[in-house]
This record gives C-alpha cells, structure tokens and sequence, in this order.
C-alpha cells in the first residue's frame, strides 16, 4: 500500500523560532497532500491543501503566513509553523491522494509540537 | 456543503461480541465513504470504502461496512470484536467530483473489554 512518512514525530522548541514539518510519500507521487491539525479528543481540521508546484489553498481562519506551506515536488511537502507560540502546540498530521485518485487518503504518522 | 455525523462519543463492547460504529452522512451528489481507524498518538490508516456496487464494503482486519442510501448511513462492523481493535475511528465523505478533500466526522473511541 502506500506508504507516507511524516518528521519529525515530536518536536519541542521555544516561543518565537520556527518549525518545518515535512511529509514524503515514498512509493508513489503525490500531486496532492493535505495538512490537518487535530486537537486532543477531537476531529481532524483540515488546515490547507497542498498541490505540487503552486501555492496551497488554505481553509477558512488558518493564517498563511502562521503556517507556511511549500510542495515543491511529487513526493515532499513541508508545513513550517513560524514564530510559534504556546497556542500552536498540536498535532499535526499530512495525508495524501495516490495517483488512482479514488479518494482515500493515506496519512503520516502525525507530528508532535509543544512550545514552551 | 458535505457533513458527517458519528452520534457516538464512545462505543463500549466485549471482546467476541459485534461491534457498531454508526454513521450519517449529508451530501449533494454522489458520495465516496470511507472509514479510517487512529490509534494513539498516529495517523490514520485507511480501513475501507464505498465508492459504488456493492452495499456492503468489507475492509481490513475483518471490518465491514453497509452504505445504506436512505438512511444516507455508512456504519462501520464487525462480527467479533478484538481488544486490539480498541482505537478512535473516523468516518469520511467526499464528493466523487471532489475527491481527496473529506470532510471527517468527530471520531468515535472503541473501546473492547476483555
């Protein structure tokens, strides 16, 4: 099946510095890729979706310029949380679409922020 | 606008037992289903699908699911519980023109007693 590799799994960094997540899918190319944020005992909340080669299409309330996504080849994308604070300690996952496209995601293994 | 309802917060069972995670769904168009499992502090892993065809879907490690048009529902099954299946499932609807961004419903924790 496909495979999508998610890093890093935890990170704690301090108030103010910046923070890149990336997530890779290692067997198939990835025209789209996803990026959501999820709350303890909570739904997903998709954050913005990723296409290779343009910008990404952000939902509703999520700051662009907070959450700084690139997608910059078939199989990477990179979500950089910039001058982070408290309030963005979350978890973080990426999924993406296979090339078949018949709509089932396939998802990272999520990404751990805390900030102090 | 597409949605996804799962009324419970919590399903409790006893191993050997079936289980029932329930989901409705609401959406213009055809819908694509899918149910996704999360264990703690992971992704989601896919489990199964309805796209068309068939009403009962069966999926990965043993689960099934019934698209039952009418009651516009997706229920998620299966016929003996496992303590390994304890996790969060999430249910997820998207439009066939649209595929890729589903909206999820709020999870449901299954928890399997031994």
């Amino acid at each position: 099946g496909a495979v999508v590799s998610q890093h890093p799994s935890w990170v704690i960094c301090k108030s103010g510095t910046s923070v890149k997540i990336e997530c890779r899918s290692l067997d198939f190319q990835a025209t789209t890729m996803f990026w959501y944020r999820q709350f303890p005992k909570q739904s997903l909340m998709l954050m913005a979706t990723s296409n290779e080669g343009s910008k990404a299409t952000y939902e509703q309330g999520v700051e662009k310029d907070k959450f700084l996504i690139n997608h910059a080849s078939l199989t990477l994308s990179t979500l950089t949380v910039t001058s982070a604070h408290p309030e963005d300690s979350s978890f973080y996952i990426c999924s993406a679409l296979t090339s078949g496209n018949t709509g089932e995601l396939f998802f990272g293994e999520g990404s751990r922020l805390t900030v102090l | 606008a597409q949605s996804v309802a799962q009324p419970e917060d919590q399903v409790n069972v006893a191993e050997g037992n079936p289980l029932t995670v329930k989901c409705t769904y609401s959406v213009s168009g055809n819908p694509y289903l899918f149910w996704y499992v999360q264990y703690p502090n992971r992704g989601l892993q896919f489990l199964l699908k309805y796209i068309t065809g068939d009403n009962l879907v069966k999926g990965s490690y043993g689960f099934e699911a019934e698209f039952n048009k009418s009651q516009t529902s997706f229920h998620l099954k299966k016929p003996s519980a496992l303590v390994s299946d304890s996790a969060l499932y999430f249910c997820a609807v998207t439009l066939n023109t649209n595929a890729g961004k589903s909206t999820f419903g709020d999870g449901t924790t299954l928890t399997v007693k031994p």
